[in-house]
C-alpha cells in the first residue's frame, strides 16, 4: 500500500545509546517531517525537510539529528538517548506548493521509543 | 505557550447524537486548518480541512466551522458512531509563511453504544 513506512515500530534503549529511526514514503512527496507525540502535548515538530537536500529545525530539535537521504527517505537519529526522549515518533510527508494542501500530511504508523 | 489549544482532553457522547470538538488558536496569521483522527497504535489520518476564506466545510457526517474573529473552530460529527471513538487533533498553519502545521494536544472522543 502506498504511504509512509516507519521502522522500527517499537524500541527500548538504555540512556546514552544511539539509534536511527527510518522513514520512507512512496508518494513522490517533496516534504517530510518528524514529530513526537507526548501526553497532553499533541504532536510537536522535531525536524523537517522541505525538499530533497534541505533540512530545518522544528519546535523541539535538541538531541536529534536528521538526514534526508533521497526524496523517499528521511531518518531521525538520537546520538545519546535520554529518558526525556521517551515518546511516540511519527514521520509524515506532504506535497509542497500552493495547490495541494487539502489533506496536509500523510503520517506513518509511528515508533514507540522507551529510554530507560 | 501553545498556539493551538483543545481544552477538552476527553468527551463522551451517546451513539446517534452530535459530537462537538472545539479548538482555539492564538496566531491570527493562521489561515488553514485541519482535523485529524487517530486510533491507538496508528498514525493520524486526515479528516477534514477548512481555509480561512470559508466559515464552514462539510464532508458527510463531518462539518468544520471556523470563527476567525474568535480564533475558534469546531468539528461537528452527526450522527456519532462507535467507530468515531478516537483522538482528534486540530492543526493550523500560516500558509504564507510555510506549510508546517501546529497541532493541538488532542481530544479523546468516546461514542457509547
Amino acid at each position: 500500500n502506498a504511504g509512509v513506512t516507519q521502522t522500527p515500530k517499537f524500541q527500548v534503549l538504555k540512556t546514552g545509546q544511539s539509534m536511527t529511526l527510518q522513514c520512507a514514503q512512496d508518494m513522490n512527496h517533496n516534504s517530510m517531517y518528524w514529530y513526537r507525540q507526548d501526553p497532553g502535548m499533541g504532536l510537536r515538530l522535531i525536524y523537517y525537510s522541505a525538499s530533497e537536500g534541505t533540512t530545518d529545525k522544528g519546535e523541539v530539535p535538541n538531541g536529534y539529528n536528521v538526514s534526508r537521504l533521497n526524496k523517499r527517505e528521511f531518518s531521525l537519529r538520537l546520538e545519546s538517548a535520554a529518558p526525556s526522549q521517551t515518546s511516540v515518533y511519527f514521520c509524515a510527508s506532504s506535497d509542497t506548493g500552493t495547490v495541494n494542501y487539502g489533506s496536509g500530511y500523510t503520517f506513518g504508523s509511528g515508533t514507540r521509543l522507551t529510554v530507560v | 505557550d501553545q498556539q493551538v489549544k483543545q481544552n477538552s482532553p476527553s468527551l463522551s457522547v451517546q451513539e446517534g447524537r452530535i459530537s462537538i470538538l472545539n479548538c482555539d488558536y492564538t496566531n491570527s496569521m493562521f489561515d488553514y486548518f485541519l482535523w485529524y483522527k487517530k486510533y491507538p497504535a496508528e498514525g493520524p489520518t486526515f479528516l477534514i480541512s477548512i481555509s480561512s476564506i470559508k466559515d464552514k466545510n462539510e464532508d458527510g457526517r463531518f462539518t468544520v466551522f471556523l470563527n476567525k474573529s474568535a480564533k475558534h473552530l469546531s468539528l461537528h460529527i452527526v450522527p456519532s458512531q462507535p467507530g468515531d471513538s478516537a483522538v482528534y487533533f486540530c492543526a493550523a498553519s500560516d500558509l504564507n509563511y510555510g506549510q508546517n502545521f501546529v497541532f493541538g494536544p488532542g481530544t479523546r472522543l468516546s461514542v457509547l453504544p
